[in-house]
């Protein structure tokens, strides 16, 4: 059971226009969240990510907005670039028992920017 | 420089004939952690490791192993390898502090 969801498998956005990537999740015991971007042949790499604490987090042209009533939290690049184009990955953890903090993963969206 | 470090970067061998993923880490993280992707399938955990000498099961474990005697090593052992197990495997490392994960470039393992 996916507790982690990215309903869409990709998304494709016109250069300089908002991009906004989507991630739902079932475990409401879940604390922290990030986003991931990967490249073809490269590890995933940090993004950005927000605590539950809060309902939005900004990093330049990325921000992320979590909705824990609704359990859902998206991702908006703004303005998006040719170079934003990558496979990107919703995460989530919670501090488990043990102090076990497992990062739980959407599947992932692809997106493309069109120049 | 933060790095994680995956060797071989590619591996195509036969089934049956065992092989050894390594991940180092320069970070002093507590977590490691190993993950296969496969298309459609996203990432999967296979194992994970809170600290030297404590491992545990992730998702997808069958047909893997680890160990973690060290606290920057945790290689990935596939000890009769099957052509299920072709896939694109990725070491990544985070604190208890902060689970902002640092990736290694990848593997990619075909079993023929």
């Amino acid at each position: 059971d996916q507790q982690v969801k990215q309903n869409s498998p990709s998304l494709s956005v016109q250069e300089g226009r908002i991009s906004i990537l989507n991630c739902d999740y079932t475990n409401s015991m879940f604390d922290y969240f990030l986003w991931y971007k990967k490249y073809p042949a490269e590890g995933p790499t940090f993004l950005i990510s927000i605590s539950s604490i809060k309902d939005k987090n900004e990093d330049g042209r990325f921000t992320v907005f979590l909705n824990k009533s609704a359990k859902h939290l998206s991702l908006h690049i703004v303005p998006s670039q040719p170079g934003d184009s990558a496979v990107y990955f919703c995460a989530a953890s919670a501090n488990n028992a043990g102090n076990n903090r497992k990062l739980i993963w959407g599947l992932g969206t692809s997106l493309a920017v069109n120049p | 420089e933060a790095q994680v470090t995956q060797n071989p970067r590619y591996l195509i061998t036969v089934t049956g004939k065992k092989l050894t993923v390594t991940c180092s880490q320069n970070m002093n993280h507590e977590y490691m952690s190993w993950y296969r992707q496969d298309p459609g399938l996203g990432l999967r955990q296979i194992y994970y490791s809170m600290n030297v000498e404590v491992t545990d099961k992730g998702d997808v474990p069958e047909g893997y192993k680890v160990s973690r005697k060290e606290k920057r090593n945790f290689p990935l052992i596939l000890e009769s390898p099957s052509p299920n197990q072709t896939s694109l495997y990725f070491c990544a490392t985070w604190t208890v502090m902060n689970t902002e994960a640092f990736f290694g470039q990848g593997t990619r393992l075909t079993v023929v």
